[in-house]
């Protein structure tokens, strides 16, 4: 089963609103990240938040964490029509012997409407 | 520096035969991980190396295995493909050295697999 469950799957927009991205997770985390990928290429890294972080930003977008929660939202501001992608969460899983593992949601797909 | 390098982009083969992928991580580099992306299940974790040593594997049947050379390149080979097998394979490289977290990861373009 999927460690990091995002929500919703799909999103459509308007260019110039904001899209609300939203991640939840089941166990402990070192830290959360989001990635963006294009149709059919790899991802790229977005932003980072760590667990004892509670939001950090990165030019238009915003991430926050409630670790009591066990998830994390992504905002982006004044979307573009360049900003149409899927969007996965990843989180860096603690596991036994001082080791981590990094893995991802199903990924939301997010269409900004010119 | 160059990116992650993934061989070949596209790859046709059919039930039944053998495949090998590879994949040149940013220079300096030792971590190289392999994700399964298809539609239905989204990335699913293969397994990370960490000179030449696999450190974790994920859920996948004995058919999927890994190696990574001296200079960090790492290849990937399924044998005896199904049909279920065709997915876009994703390789990341990272500069992470200790066990304890992941940060970020720098993906290749994948290799699109389709098994006829």
């Amino acid at each position: 089963s999927q460690q990091g469950e995002e929500d919703p799957q799909a999103l459509s927009i308007q260019e110039g609103e904001n899209a609300t991205m939203n991640c939840s997770y089941k166990t402990s985390i070192n830290n959360l990240q989001w990635y963006r990928q294009n149709s059919g290429r790899g991802l790229v890294h977005l932003i980072l938040i760590r667990s004892n972080e509670r939001e950090k930003h990165s030019g238009r977008l915003r991430v926050t964490l409630d670790t009591s929660k066990k998830s994390s939202s992504l905002l982006i501001t004044a979307s573009r029509a360049a900003d149409t992608a899927s969007y996965f969460c990843a989180t860096d899983l603690i596991l036994p012997g001082a080791n981590s593992k990094l893995t991802f949601g199903k990924g939301i797909t997010l269409s900004v409407r010119p | 520096k160059a990116g992650v390098t993934q061989t070949p982009r596209y790859l046709i083969k059919t039930r039944g035969q053998q495949v090998t992928l590879s994949c040149s991580p940013i220079s300096g580099h030792r971590s190289v991980s392999w994700y399964q992306q298809t539609p239905g299940q989204g990335l699913q974790f293969l397994f990370e190396y960490f000179s030449e040593t696999q450190r974790n594997k994920g859920n996948f049947p004995g058919r999927f295995s890994g190696r990574q050379f001296s200079n960090s390149r790492s290849e990937m080979n399924v044998s005896t493909l199904e049909l279920g097998d065709s997915a876009l394979y994703l390789c990341a490289s990272s500069d992470r050295s200790g066990l304890l977290t992941n940060e970020k990861l720098f993906f290749g373009s994948g290799t699109q697999l389709s098994v006829l």
